[in-house]
């Protein structure tokens, strides 16, 4: 499994774009890189996933690069309630109980008022 | 979309007795589940993946006889601490692999403490 790394912490003002870089240098060709949101005492939850280049959805974006040792999470116009623990996951699916997530640290990311 | 429970969500027992969890995915079914633990300021830690109708695989250090996984349907795996110590506190959190999709859904986890 592809290791990942992030900076252990991010502070922004509120309506600010927030991008929240991942490296996973050693990640491999069957491997999609996945984001998930923590808040404290909760489950984490899916935010996005992508393989290459650039997802969207209606909460975010995911831009990959060519060579996929990297990735970064765009927050648009974050408010309070942003304010979390992202974190970012690559893993591969694989067949029936090959397929696991290995959480790295995350990023806690405070929303400023 | 797909929902994880876990129940309960809060227990509170005593040294040396057992709890069990119970990780149910409500509208899909899971051949794989996953069970997490999580202590405070940390991040998720898996324990064991959990495969319907065959033995769990546990990850190194995890104590298999200690923590007793049971997968028997597609929608439901517990997790049963046995003998539990103070040190097993913690937020244990599953996680249910859509068979169909393969997507990944967390449940909201269960606050154990043990006096």
């Amino acid at each position: 499994l592809a290791k990942t790394t992030q900076p252990i912490s991010m502070d922004s003002y509120e309506e600010q774009e927030v991008n929240i870089t991942c490296s996973h240098n050693n990640i491999a060709t069957n491997d999609y890189i996945t984001w998930y949101q923590q808040f404290p005492s909760q489950g984490p939850r899916f935010i996005i996933q992508g393989y290459k280049t650039k997802v969207t959805n209606e909460v975010a974006s995911l831009f990959i690069p060519a060579d996929r040792k990297s990735s970064t999470l765009s927050l648009p116009r974050v408010s309070l309630s942003d304010t979390a623990v992202y974190y970012c996951l690559v893993g591969s699916y694989s067949g029936a109980g090959s397929y696991q997530l290995t959480f790295g640290k995350g990023t806690k990311l405070s929303v400023i008022p | 979309g797909a929902v994880v429970s876990q129940h309960p969500s809060r227990v509170i027992c005593k040294s040396g007795t057992s709890v069990k969890i119970e990780c149910r995915s409500l509208d899909f079914q899971a051949t794989t589940m996953f069970w997490y633990r999580q202590f405070p300021k940390q991040s998720l830690m898996l324990m064991a993946t959990s495969n319907e109708g065959s033995k769990a695989t546990y990850e190194q250090g995890v104590e298999k006889d200690k923590f007793l996984i049971n997968h028997a349907s597609l929608t439901l795996s517990t997790l049963t601490v046995t003998s539990a110590h103070p040190e097993d506190s913690s937020f244990y959190i599953c996680s249910a692999r859509d068979t169909v999709s393969y997507e990944q859904y967390f449940g909201p986890g269960t606050r154990l403490t043990v006096t």
